[in-house]
């Protein structure tokens, strides 16, 4: 069966400092992968997508980057944390190719302070 | 405007209420719908999925009207462990399939 596993589930980190949040899948080839972010009381707005290695979509201009180095891994980067940074990050991934359903990491709290 | 849109509620209903949310998109590439369900600080899960011809699972009812762009669900018998965010997702084709969620329908479900 496949499954997802996002790192680390809570992040306190200084404004300014990098980050690299990694998330990878199990049990499947070529997924769909997803980064979303989920503002305290808000919608889940689209990062990053991406269909296949070094293959990313960027939603929105940010102070963020993606990057899938493997075809399971996709890691979520910054070189300098800004305090509208915060957020519930969430990885996804999505079987290619269909229209289908996406499965959610446990995903991760970040606070910049 | 938002590619999918929801009332944010809260829906304040008691047990054993039926309740319906709606959502609409926008993007007429849209193929293929879902509903998921979010806890408090917790990844969202799939509910259900959409078809065209409408579809039930238990107490949870959701439909489809692509000429109005215009998703629903509708949950019988609400249950206090029903409580939760509702997310209206669609899957556009564009280029890749990627996900798109609505905000949220909040439900409060009281004893």
């Amino acid at each position: 069966s496949q499954t997802i596993h996002q790192w680390p589930a809570t992040l306190v980190q200084p404004v300014g400092s990098p980050l690299s949040l990694e998330c990878t899948v199990e049990g499947t080839s070529n997924p769909n992968l997803y980064w979303y972010r989920q503002a305290a009381g808000r919608g889940l707005q689209l990062l990053f997508y991406s269909i296949g290695i070094d293959q990313i979509s960027s939603e929105v201009p940010q102070n963020l980057s993606a990057s899938r180095p493997q075809d399971r891994q996709f890691i979520l980067s910054s070189k300098k944390l800004l305090l509208s940074d915060s957020g519930f990050y969430l990885c996804a991934w999505s079987v290619s190719e269909r229209n289908t359903e996406a499965f959610f990491g446990q995903g991760t709290r970040l606070t910049v302070v | 405007r938002k590619e999918v849109e929801q009332d944010p509620g809260p829906f304040n209903v008691p047990e054993g209420a039926t309740v319906a949310f709606n959502c609409t998109y926008s993007n007429s590439a849209s193929q293929s719908f879902f509903w998921y369900r979010q806890d408090c600080r917790k990844e969202p899960k799939l509910l259900m999925s959409v078809y065209s011809s409408g579809n039930e699972d238990g107490r949870f009812t959701a439909q489809l009207n692509r000429a109005s762009q215009y998703i629903s669900l509708l949950i019988r018998d609400s249950k206090l462990s029903d409580s939760a965010t509702y997310l209206c997702v669609v899957n556009v084709l564009d280029g890749s399939y990627k996900l798109i969620f609505g905000s949220g329908t909040r439900l409060l479900v009281r004893p």
